[in-house]
């Protein structure tokens, strides 16, 4: 069955430091999301994006944020300069069409990132 | 410091019964409807949706039921098996003009004995 992958799994970085995280989103899908789920919380939306662009972003995607489809497998999450409030775990998804057509938003097992 | 995280609702089950896990949902706007399934260190994972034309939806095992005069969206599992403990997450979209962005609600935590 096709799959969302993530690297790394899991990165520990120093406060202030630039991260980047990387996914393979579904080959067939169009549209790609970023979530992060700080521990023992619920899953936040943070953007969405689709040919090239930002869909939709949320409050807490801001400056420090940026995504990138650098070619056409990858999709990346970079935080410029981190805080110790960004530990959390980033879930990327991907969907072929956008969500109000009701197809499903498929999850990657996620990027663990603890901000030391 | 120490991070505090949300009490999670718990729900607990034998293993053979019917399980009931609700979630109310905050926006009258939303258009679809899905339930996660998330074990422990993983990611989110698609059990089944329900459009707001509909009130319920069956799949294996699963069925969805939606009230959207009450703003409230149910997965009830039957014959609910140990491989079924998880947190059960409820989650909103759809709406136009949102990117595709889903709305998550809090979470349930299923525990199944055996």
């Amino acid at each position: 069955e096709p799959e969302v992958t993530q690297t790394p799994s899991h990165q520990v970085t120093q406060m202030g430091q630039e991260v980047i995280l990387r996914c393979v989103p579904i080959s067939n899908h169009l549209y790609f999301y970023w979530y992060r789920q700080i521990l023992g919380q619920k899953v936040e939306f943070l953007v969405s994006f689709y040919n090239n662009e930002i869909s939709e972003k949320s409050e807490i995607f801001d400056d420090q944020f940026s995504v990138e489809r650098p070619d056409g497998s990858n999709f990346t999450l970079k935080i410029r300069s981190t805080k110790l409030e960004d530990s959390a775990m980033y879930f990327c998804a991907s969907s072929e069409f956008l969500g109000i057509s009701g197809n499903t938003i498929y999850f990657g097992e996620g990027s663990w990132l603890t901000v030391v | 410091g120490e991070s505090v995280g949300l009490h999670l609702p718990t729900l607990s089950v034998q293993e053979g019964d019917n399980s009931i896990i609700n979630c109310a949902y905050s926006n009258s706007a939303s258009d679809y409807f899905i339930w996660y399934k998330q074990e422990s260190g993983k990611g989110p994972q698609f059990i089944i949706d329900i459009r707001s034309n509909m009130d319920k939806r069956q799949g294996q095992r699963v069925t969805v039921l939606l009230n959207k005069t009450v703003k409230h969206l149910s997965l009830q599992i039957a014959a609910t098996q140990p491989g079924d403990s998880a947190v059960y997450f409820c989650a909103e979209g759809g709406v136009r003009n949102q990117g595709g962005k889903l709305i998550f609600g809090q979470g349930t935590e299923l525990s199944v004995k055996p």
